[in-house]
């Protein structure tokens, strides 16, 4: 079945350590993103790729970083420098075709916890 | 950036009771979107929305497109427990980028 994966679910980390967060879809969409969500809170932006090989800041790309090498796959590494990186990080992805079945569809999320 | 202002922020309601929720913004969407979230999930697509005065129904959900493009709104009839969750709306202008609203949770007593 089609789909978008995230893992792992749960990441526990030390501080000053980077960790990498994976995400692949086999949608064939065009367009990925990665979202962070903090208790209570709605969904914020980090980074999002449009196209392989290309990807834009969002509003909250500070400390965090991307590569999308392949259509398939948009990884998410948080840096040391991301100064509260303990949160709930959802990855999604599109293609623009104004059909439902081609928006934003989210995985399942990776819940990471720096200690 | 663009901003969504969601309401309300949360529900307490009785098994059975209708909800109502909405998003306004200052800005023009040309598309919008509701999602649910359960915990320690993904938010999942409910309603797409993409004309200016659609309505359209899911089910026991119906979501309207404000006729100035500013605003939307979910409707939740006869609600029942496994309605619990946040309900996102979330925005597009152009290209592919979504702004979301703060989320509204929605806690039903049976």
């Amino acid at each position: 079945d089609g789909g978008i994966t995230q893992s792992p679910k749960y990441l526990f980390r030390k501080e000053g350590q980077n960790v990498t967060l994976s995400c692949e879809q086999n949608l064939n969409h065009d367009a990925m993103y990665w979202y962070r969500q903090d208790p209570g809170q709605g969904l914020r932006l980090i980074y999002y790729s449009q196209i392989v090989n290309d990807f834009q800041k969002g509003d909250i790309a500070e400390g965090y970083s991307v590569s999308r090498e392949k259509k398939e796959s948009f990884p998410l590494t948080v840096t040391s420098a991301q100064k509260n990186p303990t949160a709930f990080y959802l990855c999604a992805s599109s293609t623009d075709s104004r059909r439902p079945d081609t928006e934003a569809f989210f995985g399942q999320g990776t819940r990471l916890t720096v200690v | 950036g663009q901003q969504l202002n969601q309401s309300p922020q949360s529900m307490f309601i009785q098994e059975g009771e209708d909800v109502s929720m909405n998003c306004t913004s200052s800005s023009i969407f040309n598309t919008w979107l509701w999602y649910k979230q359960e915990p320690g999930e993904g938010p999942v697509l409910l309603i797409a929305l993409y004309k200016a005065g659609e309505l359209t129904s899911n089910g026991r959900l119906t979501a309207q497109f404000g006729i100035t493009r500013k605003d939307s709104f979910l409707n939740i009839s006869a609600s029942i427990p496994s309605d619990v969750g946040i309900y996102f709306c979330a925005g597009r202008t152009s290209g592919s980028r979504l702004t979301f609203g703060e989320g509204t949770q929605l806690t039903v007593n049976p």
